[in-house]
């Protein structure tokens, strides 16, 4: 069975802390994505990667880093400089914008920052 | 600078009327749309996609219609369900590009 698995569901983090969110997919994808939600803001690109061992800057980058050394796996962390860590994270596969195939998401890690 | 705009947060239809859902575009170079559905506390689905080279695309109940002149399209659910009710995400990428740009979604509420 197919898919994108992300974990944990919820997280809870103090102000301060790196945290680490889980994406991994069995989809046999070349590309991955991150996008973050807030409410009223819709989804925005965080970091994507083409393929393994590359990665590039989305829009909202900064105070986060990513890795691509497993085809099936691009973790994020939420460093300690990202302003507003709090948001609805979502991981995203496809075989390629530029071949015009869909993202196909995970169901989200929420992550709270006090 | 938002790029895809959906301008009506929210929408509510009776069940087995038609949703018409809209979203504008300022960036000539996007070549390629697309719209998600989206429940809460999950991920988006893909639920349709439109290139620039059409102006229509259907697949059983939803339809999406491009005006490429008005920097225009717009998602057509007939007839909708109870099940339709979610957010529905406006996407789209320009040629070349590997972003997709998301507009920030309207609400679809469907009434039994």
């Amino acid at each position: 069975d197919g898919g994108i698995t992300q974990s944990p569901k919820y997280l809870f983090r103090k102000e301060g802390q790196n945290v680490t969110l889980s994406c991994e997919q069995n989809l046999n994808h070349d590309a991955m994505y991150w996008y973050r939600q807030d409410p009223g803001q819709g989804l925005r690109l965080i970091y994507y990667s083409q393929i393994v061992n590359d990665f590039q800057k989305g829009d909202i980058a900064e105070g986060y880093s990513v890795s691509r050394e497993k085809k099936e796996s691009f973790p994020l962390t939420v460093t300690s400089a990202q302003k507003n860590p709090t948001a609805f994270y979502l991981c995203a596969s496809s075989m390629g914008m530029r071949n015009r195939s869909p993202l196909h998401f995970g169901n989200g890690t929420r992550l709270t920052v006090t | 600078d938002q790029q895809v705009k959906q301008n009506s947060p929210s929408l509510s239809v009776q069940e087995g009327r038609i949703s018409i859902l809209n979203c504008d575009y300022t960036n000539s170079m996007f070549d390629y749309f697309l719209w998600y559905k989206k429940y809460p506390a999950e991920g988006p689905t893909f639920l349709i996609s439109i290139s620039s080279i059409k102006d229509k695309n259907e697949d059983g109940r939803f339809t999406v219609f491009l005006n490429k002149s008005a920097k225009h399209l717009s998602l057509h659910i007939v007839p909708s369900q109870p099940g339709d009710s979610a957010v529905y995400f406006c996407a789209a990428k320009a040629g070349g590009s590997e972003k997709l740009v998301f507009g920030k979604g309207t609400k679809l509420t469907v009434n039994p």
